[in-house]
């Protein structure tokens, strides 16, 4: 069982470049969520989705775009990065059921540096 | 406003050695409290869940402790090892419907030495 799988690991962007950070869950998950998290400030809820075609802004969404097409992706998408959005960025995910006890299930991790 | 504290913000003890990590909140209604684990250069892994009515929960050598009263948990580690440093964060869950309900402390960076 996979989990949530993030992709890529590291990449250096310069400023202005346009990425994507992958996000897939093989867990049949409905709620979707990207964090990033600088030293000092802890996990800060960047954009988030409650199902395929459903998705909201975070704590700070500004910068960033994403879309839910599937259960399983979640893409993160930086149109014009900046500086400022040097980071470690997390995808994480966790069921909307009765089962749902609020235990988010994290990726590995994406290192992004923006010169 | 909803926050979660911790402290302290890092700590370096001994192999061998116990030591006690805090977290207070002010997240109402409260439904639950997670401590998770994060490994350097991983994801945050859940360690624990305290609900309202629990006082104390052990897994392993992690023992949590919630007053509920005081809006207070502890995260205590007993005879540590050189895999127990990491960064530990406490994560509330607020009682609501809606989507956007975890509020994250900063995290206690540990670090066990030989």
């Amino acid at each position: 069982n996979a989990g949530v799988t993030q992709t890529p690991k590291f990449q250096v962007l310069k400023t202005g470049q346009s990425m994507t950070l992958q996000c897939a869950q093989d867990m049949n998950h409905e709620y979707m969520s990207w964090y990033r998290q600088d030293p000092g400030m802890g996990l800060r809820l960047i954009h988030y989705s409650v199902g395929a075609g459903i998705t909201d802004q975070g704590e700070v969404p500004n910068g960033y775009n994403v879309s839910r097409s599937t259960t399983e992706d979640f893409p993160l998408r930086l149109l014009s990065a900046a500086p400022s959005q040097t980071s470690v960025y997390f995808c994480a995910s966790r069921p909307r059921t009765v089962s749902d006890t609020g235990e988010l299930f994290f990726g590995e991790g994406s290192r992004l540096t923006v010169l | 406003k909803n926050q979660v504290e911790q402290s302290p913000q890092s700590l370096i003890i001994l192999e061998g050695k116990n030591c006690t990590l805090q977290c207070n909140y002010t997240v109402s209604p409260f439904s639950n409290l997670r401590w998770y684990k994060q490994d350097t250069g991983r994801g945050p892994v859940s360690l624990t869940i305290m609900t309202f009515s629990e006082n104390t929960k052990s897994n392993g050598r992690y023992t949590a402790t919630l007053d509920a009263d005081t809006k207070q948990s502890s995260l205590h580690i007993t005879a540590s090892q050189l895999s127990d440093s990491a960064s530990y964060i406490c994560v509330v869950s607020a009682r609501e419907t809606g989507a956007n309900n975890l509020f994250f402390g900063t995290g206690t960076r540990l670090t066990v030495i030989p």
